[in-house]
């Protein structure tokens, strides 16, 4: 069965904290994204990568950087958290082509206060 | 600007009826639409896909109807379960050999018995 892992369901961090979101893919996709959900705007892209060490800037990159050092792990930075990046954070991947399905991970729900 | 639209943040039904959540998009190059899934403490779940070639797709209770024209989309669930009750996101995408879906911001379905 294809699996996407979160490293964390929850986190609290602090303002002006480093965090580092971790996501893991077991089916050798090619393709690895983060979205964040918040009520009334859905899912938006904040990076994506297709293929190692490649990333591509989704919709809202700001005060976000990813690291892609092998296929499988696709990891999200938050350089210095802020209280409006407290957020539901998915990580999702697909195979290569066109009109490849994500597969998503269950979420983390980072709080910074 | 929100290029998927979706203006019913919530909908509910009951049992054994129809549910009907709409779609709506602006940009004239998507040409693949995807609905998602998602349960509380869950991610997102792909449920069923349409090609711009086509203007229905069917999939056992579920059916998606898109009019191009009217850049317009639905999911029809017929019966209703109460398993249904979760947030349904639209999704479309007009990439050829990448994909990177657009979200638009769900709607709760909440089927009651």
């Amino acid at each position: 069965d294809v699996k996407v892992t979160q490293s964390s369901r929850y986190l609290v961090k602090r303002t002006g904290e480093k965090v580092f979101l971790e996501c893991v893919q077991d089916m050798d996709h090619e393709n690895m994204f983060w979205y964040r959900q918040d009520p009334g705007l859905g899912l938006r892209l904040i990076y994506f990568s297709y293929d190692v060490k490649m990333k591509e800037k989704g919709d809202i990159p700001e005060g976000y950087s990813v690291s892609r050092e092998k296929k499988e792990r696709f990891s999200l930075i938050l350089e210095s958290a802020s209280t409006n990046q407290t957020s539901m954070y998915l990580c999702a991947s697909s195979r290569q082509g066109g009109n490849e399905k994500l597969f998503f991970g269950s979420g983390t729900q980072l709080s910074v206060l | 600007d929100q290029q998927v639209k979706q203006n019913s943040p919530s909908l509910s039904v009951q049992e054994g009826r129809i549910s009907i959540l709409n779609c709506d998009y602006t940009n004239s190059m998507f040409d693949y639409f995807l609905w998602y899934k998602k349960y509380p403490a869950e991610g997102p779940t792909f449920l069923i896909s349409i090609s711009s070639i086509k203007d229905k797709n069917e999939d056992g209770r579920f059916t998606v109807f898109l009019n191009k024209s009217a850049k317009h989309l639905s999911l029809h669930i017929v019966p209703s379960q109460p398993g249904d009750s979760a947030v349904y996101f639209c999704a479309a995408t007009g990439a050829t050999g990448f994909q990177k879906l657009v979200f638009g911001t769900g709607t709760r379905l909440l089927v009651s018995p």
